[in-house]
Protein backbone atom coordinates (compact mmCIF):
# COMPACT_ATOMS: atom_id res chain seq x y z
CA UNK A 1 0.00 0.00 0.00
CA UNK A 2 1.45 3.49 -0.70
CA UNK A 3 1.17 5.73 1.41
CA UNK A 4 0.05 9.37 1.39
CA UNK A 5 0.22 11.63 4.42
CA UNK A 6 -0.43 15.17 4.63
CA UNK A 7 -0.74 17.86 7.45
CA UNK A 8 -3.61 17.08 9.25
CA UNK A 9 -4.89 20.54 9.46
CA UNK A 10 -7.17 22.60 9.28
CA UNK A 11 -4.65 25.51 8.52
CA UNK A 12 -5.80 28.56 9.88
CA UNK A 13 -3.84 31.53 8.44
CA UNK A 14 -4.74 35.54 8.38
CA UNK A 15 -4.58 36.70 4.77
CA UNK A 16 -1.14 37.69 3.58
CA UNK A 17 0.23 35.11 4.89
CA UNK A 18 2.19 31.89 4.28
CA UNK A 19 0.72 29.11 4.10
CA UNK A 20 2.88 25.76 4.07
CA UNK A 21 1.13 22.65 3.16
CA UNK A 22 3.46 19.26 3.70
CA UNK A 23 3.35 16.00 2.49
CA UNK A 24 5.29 12.84 2.94
CA UNK A 25 4.81 9.42 0.99
CA UNK A 26 6.31 6.14 0.87
CA UNK A 27 6.80 5.18 -2.40
CA UNK A 28 10.25 5.76 -3.31
CA UNK A 29 9.49 4.98 -7.48
CA UNK A 30 7.14 8.21 -6.93
CA UNK A 31 8.26 10.27 -9.90
CA UNK A 32 5.76 12.96 -10.38
CA UNK A 33 4.34 15.07 -8.05
CA UNK A 34 0.50 16.69 -7.92
CA UNK A 35 -1.28 19.22 -5.90
CA UNK A 36 -4.79 19.82 -6.38
CA UNK A 37 -7.34 21.96 -5.00
CA UNK A 38 -10.78 21.06 -4.09
CA UNK A 39 -13.30 23.69 -3.14
CA UNK A 40 -16.02 22.75 -0.99
CA UNK A 41 -18.95 20.54 -3.62
CA UNK A 42 -16.63 20.84 -6.08
CA UNK A 43 -13.89 18.43 -7.89
CA UNK A 44 -10.03 18.64 -7.59
CA UNK A 45 -8.43 21.19 -9.51
CA UNK A 46 -4.79 20.83 -10.80
CA UNK A 47 -2.71 23.63 -9.13
CA UNK A 48 1.24 22.60 -9.66
CA UNK A 49 3.20 19.60 -10.24
CA UNK A 50 6.70 19.12 -10.05
CA UNK A 51 9.02 16.56 -11.36
CA UNK A 52 13.10 17.63 -10.30
CA UNK A 53 14.26 17.97 -6.96
CA UNK A 54 14.48 21.88 -5.66
CA UNK A 55 11.47 24.87 -6.18
CA UNK A 56 9.27 25.30 -8.69
CA UNK A 57 7.20 28.61 -8.53
CA UNK A 58 3.87 29.87 -10.70
CA UNK A 59 2.40 33.46 -9.68
CA UNK A 60 1.85 33.27 -5.33
CA UNK A 61 2.62 29.12 -5.46
CA UNK A 62 5.45 27.21 -5.13
CA UNK A 63 6.46 23.57 -5.32
CA UNK A 64 9.30 22.10 -3.01
CA UNK A 65 10.13 18.82 -3.89
CA UNK A 66 12.90 16.33 -1.60
CA UNK A 67 13.07 13.08 -2.80
CA UNK A 68 15.42 11.52 -0.89
CA UNK A 69 13.39 12.62 2.31
CA UNK A 70 10.25 11.48 0.35
CA UNK A 71 9.18 15.02 0.54
CA UNK A 72 6.87 17.50 -0.93
CA UNK A 73 5.68 20.78 0.16
CA UNK A 74 3.07 23.75 -1.27
CA UNK A 75 3.74 27.52 0.13
CA UNK A 76 1.23 29.63 -0.84
CA UNK A 77 2.14 33.33 -0.19
CA UNK A 78 0.47 36.78 0.10
CA UNK A 79 -2.68 34.12 1.13
CA UNK A 80 -6.06 35.25 0.09
CA UNK A 81 -9.67 34.14 1.28
CA UNK A 82 -10.21 32.35 -2.09
CA UNK A 83 -7.30 30.50 -1.58
CA UNK A 84 -9.53 28.39 1.22
CA UNK A 85 -9.78 24.97 0.34
CA UNK A 86 -8.44 21.59 1.15
CA UNK A 87 -5.32 20.89 -0.72
CA UNK A 88 -4.39 17.52 -2.29
CA UNK A 89 -1.07 15.69 -2.48
CA UNK A 90 -0.90 13.49 -4.97
CA UNK A 91 2.26 11.47 -6.14
CA UNK A 92 2.61 9.45 -9.41
CA UNK A 93 4.93 6.45 -10.64
CA UNK A 94 5.79 8.08 -14.21
CA UNK A 95 8.22 10.69 -14.77
CA UNK A 96 7.67 13.15 -17.51
CA UNK A 97 7.41 13.02 -20.67
CA UNK A 98 5.40 9.41 -19.69
CA UNK A 99 2.10 8.64 -19.86
CA UNK A 100 0.50 9.32 -16.56
CA UNK A 101 -0.62 6.32 -14.62
CA UNK A 102 -2.42 6.14 -11.37
CA UNK A 103 -1.77 8.98 -8.32
CA UNK A 104 -2.13 8.36 -4.20
CA UNK A 105 -4.33 11.05 -3.13
CA UNK A 106 -3.74 11.82 0.21
CA UNK A 107 -6.23 12.57 2.80
CA UNK A 108 -5.92 16.58 1.92
CA UNK A 109 -5.31 19.58 3.99
CA UNK A 110 -8.13 22.23 5.12
CA UNK A 111 -6.78 25.71 4.60
CA UNK A 112 -8.66 28.57 5.83
CA UNK A 113 -7.58 32.08 4.86
CA UNK A 114 -9.33 34.81 7.52
CA UNK A 115 -9.82 38.43 6.41
CA UNK B 1 -12.51 22.21 -24.71
CA UNK B 2 -15.50 21.18 -22.52
CA UNK B 3 -13.45 19.17 -19.97
CA UNK B 4 -14.40 15.75 -18.57
CA UNK B 5 -18.12 15.22 -18.72
CA UNK B 6 -20.06 13.54 -16.02
CA UNK B 7 -23.44 12.61 -16.04
CA UNK B 8 -25.91 12.40 -13.85
CA UNK B 9 -24.85 15.22 -11.44
CA UNK B 10 -26.89 13.88 -8.95
CA UNK B 11 -28.54 10.59 -8.49
CA UNK B 12 -31.21 9.31 -5.83
CA UNK B 13 -31.74 5.67 -5.95
CA UNK B 14 -33.33 2.89 -3.50
CA UNK B 15 -30.95 0.13 -2.22
CA UNK B 16 -31.35 -2.95 -4.69
CA UNK B 17 -31.21 -0.78 -8.23
CA UNK B 18 -28.90 -1.10 -10.62
CA UNK B 19 -27.03 2.40 -11.24
CA UNK B 20 -25.11 3.53 -14.24
CA UNK B 21 -22.71 6.59 -14.19
CA UNK B 22 -21.50 7.90 -16.93
CA UNK B 23 -18.19 10.09 -17.92
CA UNK B 24 -16.91 11.52 -21.76
CA UNK B 25 -13.02 11.94 -20.91
CA UNK B 26 -11.25 14.76 -22.90
CA UNK B 27 -10.49 14.40 -26.47
CA UNK B 28 -7.00 13.27 -26.86
CA UNK B 29 -6.68 11.76 -23.15
CA UNK B 30 -5.48 8.13 -23.40
CA UNK B 31 -6.25 7.41 -19.58
CA UNK B 32 -9.32 7.37 -17.61
CA UNK B 33 -9.65 6.98 -13.97
CA UNK B 34 -12.78 6.45 -12.27
CA UNK B 35 -12.57 7.41 -8.08
CA UNK B 36 -15.04 7.81 -5.38
CA UNK B 37 -15.22 10.37 -2.31
CA UNK B 38 -16.09 10.06 0.84
CA UNK B 39 -15.54 11.65 4.58
CA UNK B 40 -14.65 8.41 5.81
CA UNK B 41 -11.90 7.24 3.17
CA UNK B 42 -11.14 10.22 0.67
CA UNK B 43 -10.50 9.49 -2.90
CA UNK B 44 -10.53 6.10 -3.68
CA UNK B 45 -8.80 4.91 -7.10
CA UNK B 46 -11.65 2.05 -8.13
CA UNK B 47 -10.42 1.40 -11.73
CA UNK B 48 -8.32 3.05 -14.85
CA UNK B 49 -7.83 2.37 -18.50
CA UNK B 50 -5.41 2.92 -20.77
CA UNK B 51 -5.94 3.28 -24.26
CA UNK B 52 -9.34 1.85 -23.27
CA UNK B 53 -7.89 -1.42 -21.32
CA UNK B 54 -8.35 -1.78 -17.95
CA UNK B 55 -5.43 -1.61 -16.60
CA UNK B 56 -5.90 -1.98 -12.56
CA UNK B 57 -9.17 -2.95 -11.22
CA UNK B 58 -8.12 -3.89 -7.46
CA UNK B 59 -10.27 -1.06 -5.84
CA UNK B 60 -13.38 -2.02 -7.19
CA UNK B 61 -15.19 -2.73 -3.92
CA UNK B 62 -16.92 -5.87 -4.89
CA UNK B 63 -18.56 -7.80 -7.94
CA UNK B 64 -21.13 -5.57 -7.40
CA UNK B 65 -19.24 -2.69 -9.69
CA UNK B 66 -18.18 -2.51 -13.18
CA UNK B 67 -16.67 -0.61 -15.27
CA UNK B 68 -16.44 -0.20 -19.19
CA UNK B 69 -14.54 1.68 -21.99
CA UNK B 70 -15.87 1.11 -25.04
CA UNK B 71 -13.91 3.31 -26.94
CA UNK B 72 -11.87 6.64 -26.70
CA UNK B 73 -14.67 8.87 -25.44
CA UNK B 74 -17.01 6.78 -23.40
CA UNK B 75 -16.72 5.06 -19.96
CA UNK B 76 -19.25 3.79 -17.66
CA UNK B 77 -19.66 2.57 -14.39
CA UNK B 78 -22.45 0.62 -13.26
CA UNK B 79 -23.63 -0.59 -9.53
CA UNK B 80 -25.78 -3.56 -9.30
CA UNK B 81 -27.01 -3.89 -7.00
CA UNK B 82 -26.61 -1.18 -5.21
CA UNK B 83 -25.96 -0.42 -1.40
CA UNK B 84 -26.11 2.57 0.83
CA UNK B 85 -22.85 2.26 1.36
CA UNK B 86 -21.89 3.41 -1.87
CA UNK B 87 -23.89 6.63 -1.18
CA UNK B 88 -20.29 8.86 -2.36
CA UNK B 89 -19.58 11.11 -4.46
CA UNK B 90 -17.85 9.64 -8.16
CA UNK B 91 -15.74 11.42 -10.01
CA UNK B 92 -13.99 10.79 -13.25
CA UNK B 93 -10.76 12.24 -14.48
CA UNK B 94 -8.63 11.96 -17.92
CA UNK B 95 -4.86 12.40 -18.66
CA UNK B 96 -2.31 12.24 -20.82
CA UNK B 97 0.70 13.38 -19.63
CA UNK B 98 0.86 16.12 -17.14
CA UNK B 99 -1.88 15.53 -13.91
CA UNK B 100 -5.59 14.95 -13.95
CA UNK B 101 -8.53 16.45 -15.02
CA UNK B 102 -11.30 15.35 -13.41
CA UNK B 103 -14.95 16.25 -13.89
CA UNK B 104 -17.68 17.64 -11.84
CA UNK B 105 -18.91 14.59 -10.20
CA UNK B 106 -21.63 12.40 -9.64
CA UNK B 107 -22.94 12.65 -6.47
CA UNK B 108 -25.05 9.32 -5.72
CA UNK B 109 -27.28 8.81 -2.42
CA UNK B 110 -28.85 5.10 -2.20
CA UNK B 111 -31.93 5.06 0.34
Amino acid sequence: QKEVEQNSGPLSVPEGAIASLNCTYSDRGSQSFFWYRQYSGKSPELIMFIYSNGDKEDGRFTAQLNKASQYVSLLIRDSQPSDSATYLCAPGGRSRGSTLGRLYFGRGTQLTVWP
Amino acid sequence: DAGVIQSPRHEVTEMGQEVTLRCKPISGHNSLFWYRQTMMRGLELLIYFNNNVPIDDSGMPEDRFSAKMPNASFSTLKIQPSEPRDSAVYFCASSFMDGYTFGSGTRLTVV
